[in-house]
């Protein structure tokens, strides 16, 4: 079946210093990876995702993703966080086995910036 | 571009009683996904459906749960008559496409259950 870890219920960290949130990944074939943002009382946010290719992907507001195979990790980073970036994180992976195309979700990253 | 909209916001009933959710998609997003999202968990699909028909309601609990996307746009999902354990957000999101396109979310119905 189909799963995603995210291993970290807290990320704690001082602005400006670089970020990561973690997260591995179980599939059968090629994985289809996203990470998406949740801000309170807001819905989730597209940050970016991983089809083919390059391994390092670009996202919004300055975020990164490294898709490594092997270690069959998407983990997401960002150089210099900001107070702003305090929000809760899911990375998700597309669910291949079931007819349709929805996403499975990990349980949540809560990322903590401190000024 | 205006976003997915859902109402209402929020919701408070009575078990057993019974409440509906609505839902209008990005214009020209022919997928439509209801998700709930329990307190502390990610969120779970509950149905897909790609213009009026459904790709996917395996999750969804038939017995209390209902949802339809009449003339392939707008959606509702109802749950009749409702329990303790539904109190959680339910998300509403659209995609352009199937596949590896990401799918665009509304802001939320948060259901408390009491």
């Amino acid at each position: 079946a189909q799963s995603v870890a995210q291993p970290e219920d807290q990320v704690n960290v001082a602005e400006g210093n670089p970020l990561t949130v973690k997260c591995t990944y179980s599939v059968s074939g090629n994985p289809y990876l996203f990470w998406y943002v949740q801000y309170p009382n807001r819905g989730l946010q597209f940050l970016l995702k991983y089809i083919t290719g390059d391994n390092l992907v670009k996202g919004s507001y300055g975020f990164e993703a490294e898709f490594n195979k092997s270690q069959t990790s998407f983990h997401l980073k960002k150089p210099s966080a900001l107070v702003s970036d305090s929000a809760l994180y899911f990375c998700a992976v597309r669910d291949i086995a079931s007819k349709g195309t929805a996403l499975i979700f990990g349980k949540g990253t809560t990322l903590s910036v401190s000024s | 571009e205006a976003g997915v909209a859902q109402s209402p916001r929020y919701k408070i009933i009575e078990k057993r009683q019974s409440v509906a959710f609505w839902c209008n998609p990005i214009s020209g997003h022919a997928t439509l996904y209801w998700y709930q999202q329990i307190l502390g968990q990610g969120p779970k699909l509950l149905i897909q459906f790609q213009n009026n028909g459904v790709v996917d309601d395996s999750q969804l609990p038939k017995d209390r749960f209902s949802a339809e996307r009449l003339k392939g746009v707008d959606s509702t999902l109802k749950i009749q008559p409702a329990k303790l354990e539904d109190s959680a957000v339910y998300l509403c999101a659209s995609s352009f496409v199937t596949g590896g396109v990401e799918a665009f979310f509304g802001q939320g119905t948060r259901l408390t259950v009491v």
